[in-house]
């Protein structure tokens, strides 16, 4: 099975701040990567798709790089509504989807 | 807009059987894209558990693919999970969620809902 390793667990942030998620794969995966946000009792949402491409409705200073095993999910000027849960997946290994253990994103 | 809706029991005895129904609407599960479960375990862990494609085939995660099975009534537009022999490691928030056949990312949720497994 292909593992997903994201870091940190937690970041502290200040509202303005630009701030780094990282996703690492075990193994080579391409760009099939995607990137979701969970708020505090709601069901995850997609922010990013293959790794780099936006999705109709997300904020643009949400974007992601990566490929192969090493991703990264940014956000340019952190807003109050940010934070929350952080999850990669990926979809190299259809259809047995495997998800990273998620970064929580937290107000300093 | 495509909406999908979980309900269940919300409690569950080891060793019985959970079922869940996912209802969707704004979208039929026949004419596209494959509508899976997830769940998400106490701690945040993500597991996918298996989906049931427009045309009726399933695919199932290994872990899990002795004791699930997914099903679907498409009169009334919705699919089901049933997990027999549960444990109380089968306490989890479960999501049904809607993705492509290849283009394999989860564009809408359900709301989630919440199974304890305990005596």
């Amino acid at each position: 099975d292909i593992v997903l390793t994201q870091s940190p667990a937690t970041l502290s942030v200040t509202p303005g701040d630009s701030v780094s998620l990282s996703c690492r794969a075990s193994q080579s995966i391409s760009n099939n990567l995607h990137w979701y946000q969970q708020k505090s009792h709601e069901s995850p949402r997609l922010l990013i798709k293959y790794a780099s491409q936006s999705i109709s409705g997300i904020p643009s200073r949400f974007s992601g790089s990566g490929s192969g095993t090493d991703f990264t999910l940014s956000i340019n000027s952190v807003e109050t509504e940010d934070f929350g849960m952080y999850f990669c997946q990926q979809s190299n290994s259809w259809p047995h989807a495997t998800f990273g253990g998620g970064t929580k994103l937290e107000i300093k | 807009d495509v909406q999908l809706q979980e309900s269940g029991p919300g409690l569950v005895k080891p060793s019985q059987s959970l079922s869940l129904t996912c209802t969707v609407t704004g979208y039929s599960i026949t004419s596209d894209y494959a509508w899976n479960w997830i769940r998400q375990f106490p701690g945040n862990k993500l597991e996918w558990m298996g989906y049931i494609s427009y045309s009726g085939s399933t695919s199932y995660n290994p872990s899990l693919k002795s004791r699930i099975s997914i099903t679907r009534d498409t009169s009334k537009n919705q699919f089901f999970l049933q997990l027999n022999s549960v444990t109380t490691e089968d306490t989890a928030t479960y999501y049904c969620a809607r993705s492509g056949l290849r283009l394999w990312y989860f564009d809408y949720w359900g709301q989630g809902t919440t199974l304890t497994v305990s005596s």
